[in-house]
């Protein structure tokens, strides 16, 4: 069974470009996450996704951030206009149960971002 | 935000446990303790979690103290491979918001 994937592994741009980042969960996960490292820091929640509707979107750093999962199935997290600060690794998760009795999240090997 | 504090880094010898500490003394009764880690750039990877119970898998064993207060994670034999950063977390709300923290490097030495 495929795991939780992402693209692309790495996208290098200049400061005010656009960014998108895909995230295919595992296949029957309803719950989707979005993590990110930046430079020195910690892994950092961003939002989560029951389906196709955002459950907790409290980690978004700012309105140039824009996370979607169209059909409740893969995920696209936009970043536009890209800054500096947004460098780091963004992680995309999936798990099967959500909630109080949830599971493991599986996550993917994330998108590394540079922006310069 | 981190309501867990673990020690920074960690060694072990290769083939002897390893047992990473944990601190989380603001948990509440419904809060569950996790562990993950990230080996090397790759995605954080679960390990275990339990509530109050001592719980084992595969992968490690979870001791939790009756106050629910610290934990430790038990590698029973340590390899090369189980070097990594370990993240112990408590999971807050019910939405799967993970705090990860700075977490442990755990190093094993040939």
């Amino acid at each position: 069974e495929a795991g939780v994937t992402q693209f692309p592994s790495h996208s290098v741009i200049e400061k005010g470009q656009t960014v998108t980042l895909r995230c295919d969960p595992i296949s029957g996960h309803d719950n989707l996450y979005w993590y990110r490292r930046v430079m020195g820091k910690e892994i950092k929640f961003l939002l989560h996704f029951v389906k196709e509707s955002k459950q907790d979107e409290s980690g978004m750093p700012n309105n140039r951030f824009l996370a979607e999962r169209t059909g409740g199935t893969y995920s696209t997290l936009k970043v536009q206009p890209a800054e500096l600060e947004d460098s780091g690794v963004y992680f995309c998760a999936s798990s099967q149960v959500g909630g109080f009795l949830t599971g493991e999240l599986f996550f993917g090997e994330g998108s590394r971002l540079t922006v310069l | 935000d981190a309501k867990t504090t673990q020690p920074t880094s960690m060694d072990c010898a290769e083939g002897r446990a390893a047992n990473l500490p944990c601190n989380h003394s603001t948990i509440s009764g419904n809060e569950y303790v996790y562990w993950y880690r990230q080996i090397h750039s790759q995605g954080p990877q679960y390990i275990i979690h339990g509530l109050k119970n001592n719980e084992t898998n595969e992968m490690a064993s979870l001791i939790i103290t009756e106050d629910r207060k610290s934990s430790t994670l038990i590698l029973p034999h340590a390899t090369l491979r189980d070097t990594a950063v370990y993240y112990c977390i408590v999971r807050v709300g019910t939405g799967n918001q993970f705090y990860f923290g700075t977490g442990t490097s755990l190093t094993v030495i040939p």
